[in-house]
């Protein structure tokens, strides 16, 4: 399958602090990338919808100033969470669609995820 | 709200086949059926995809009846390793639909 990368897995800063975490298509092209935020035994919450060349498409309460996404080339979006605070400590997954390669239609691959600890 | 329904929890046993059902009750004409596996602190990972009838790959096979409001994701022989959090996501990736996840089901296997 199409492989998805984030960096870093895990980071752990001071509150106040930014933090970017990245997304990368290994080995296909994504004009749109999403990313997700999930708590400890919980399902996973869409934040955002990525989109190449243009605006990210925010899901309602989450804070487009705080939550900063770029996705500058079609194998890179970044989320940074600009001042964060402990309550911003989660489980950030981006995810990445692929088009085609089983045939039918496109399909969702996502990261491994990043693990933000903010003290 | 998660176009999908799934049981909670399942338990096993290692070597048994397991069959976890998914309801899509409002599943749309160009919706395709995506399984994920999740384990702790990871991503989760593509299992299986299809649309209708039977689709079976290598670790697993996806049976879709007629009406497609409903799917079964069946693993076969499954081992400890397969203790995880399956999720079924409905939607159509060809229009980029944002696909929000269901609350997944906490398949147990016991040795």
């Amino acid at each position: 399958g199409a492989v998805v990368s984030q960096h870093p897995s895990r980071v752990i800063c001071k509150s106040g602090t930014s933090v970017k975490i990245e997304c990368r298509s290994l080995d296909f092209q994504a004009t749109t990338m999403f990313w997700y935020r999930q708590f400890p035994k919980k399902s996973l919450m869409l934040m955002a919808t990525s989109n190449e060349g243009s605006k990210a498409t925010y899901e309602q309460g989450v804070e487009k100033d705080k939550f900063l996404i770029n996705h500058a080339s079609l194998t890179l979006s970044t989320l940074t969470v600009t001042s964060a605070h402990p309550e911003d400590s989660s489980f950030y997954i981006c995810s990445a669609i692929t088009s085609g390669h089983l045939g039918d239609t496109d399909t969702q691959y996502f990261g491994p995820g990043t693990r933000l600890t903010v003290l | 709200l998660a176009k999908t329904t799934q049981p909670i929890s399942m338990d096993s046993y290692e070597g048994q086949e397991v069959n976890i059902t998914c309801s899509h009750n409002n599943i749309a004409t160009n919706d395709y059926i995506t399984w994920y596996q999740q384990f702790p602190s990871q991503g989760p990972r593509f299992i299986i995809q299809g649309y209708k009838t039977k689709v079976t790959n290598e670790v697993a096979s996806l049976f879709i009846p007629a009406d497609r409001k409903s799917s079964t994701l069946s693993l076969p022989r499954v081992s400890l390793s397969d203790t995880a959090v399956y999720y079924c996501l409905v939607g159509d990736f060809n229009r980029d639909d944002k696909i929000i996840f269901g609350k997944g089901t906490r398949l147990h296997i016991l040795p």
